[in-house]
């Protein structure tokens, strides 16, 4: 079955830029789309189609998505993006989500 | 403003049956395929199952496949997954999603309805 890798944990300052990656194989052959998660909260999507922003979404969160990775980046992270990021995909009309990634803003 | 409320969560026990409900608003329901995502206590997202909008296509992630099965109702704007035989490690938040767009983005997501399967 089809997997998506994702690093457990990214650590950036304030203000720095955050880089959280995605892996599968081809997976630059596929659309990916990424979601926040916050505790207690449902799952909000930040980026979809590898690279477009859903409205009300900051401009500071971007995607791309080449070869075998996706990449989720947060130019000018603030405290408030500290969460869970997962990353996802579609194959063979199955979705299949990353593991993951918990983001320390500190 | 977009809605999706799910019902039906709560304890049963192993080898019990349970059946969830979401309700829809503020979307055209119709135009959507919909999908169940959980969420095990203190772990990720794992895709459950997904229907086409007119029901005609039905997937499932393997773990449940002959256990659990999805449906909808269009005209009540309401998405149902029917779980059977539950297991311990079916225990988990689900969530109902709406998919949308060119690449099947999750765009919509209930709040959650929490299964616990103990005994």
């Amino acid at each position: 079955s089809y997997e998506l890798i994702q690093p457990p944990s990214v650590s950036v300052s304030p203000g720095q830029t955050a880089n959280i990656t995605c892996s599968g194989d081809r997976l630059g052959d596929k659309y990916a789309c990424w979601y926040q998660q916050k505790p207690g909260q449902s799952p909000l999507m930040v980026i979809y189609q590898d690279s477009k922003r859903p409205s009300g979404i900051p401009e500071r969160f971007s995607g791309s998505n080449s070869g075998n990775t996706a990449t989720l980046t947060i130019s000018g992270t603030q405290t408030m993006d500290e969460a869970d990021y997962y990353c996802q995909a579609w194959d063979s009309s199955t979705a299949v989500f990353g593991g993951g990634t918990m983001l320390t803003v500190l | 403003e977009v809605q999706l409320v799910e019902s039906g969560g709560g304890l049963v026990q192993p080898g019990g049956s349970l059946r969830l409900s979401c309700a829809a608003s503020g979307f055209t329901f119709s135009s959507f395929w919909m999908s169940w995502v959980r969420q095990a206590p203190g772990k990720g997202l794992e895709w459950v199952a997904n229907i086409k909008q007119d029901g005609s296509e039905k997937y499932y992630v393997d773990s449940v496949k002959g256990r659990f099965t999805i449906s909808r109702d269009n005209a009540k704007k309401s998405l149902f997954l029917q779980m059977n035989s539950l297991r311990a490690e079916d225990t988990a938040v689900y969530y109902c999603a709406g998919v949308g767009g060119n690449s099947w983005q999750f765009d919509y997501w209930g709040q959650g309805a929490l299964v616990t399967v103990s005994s």
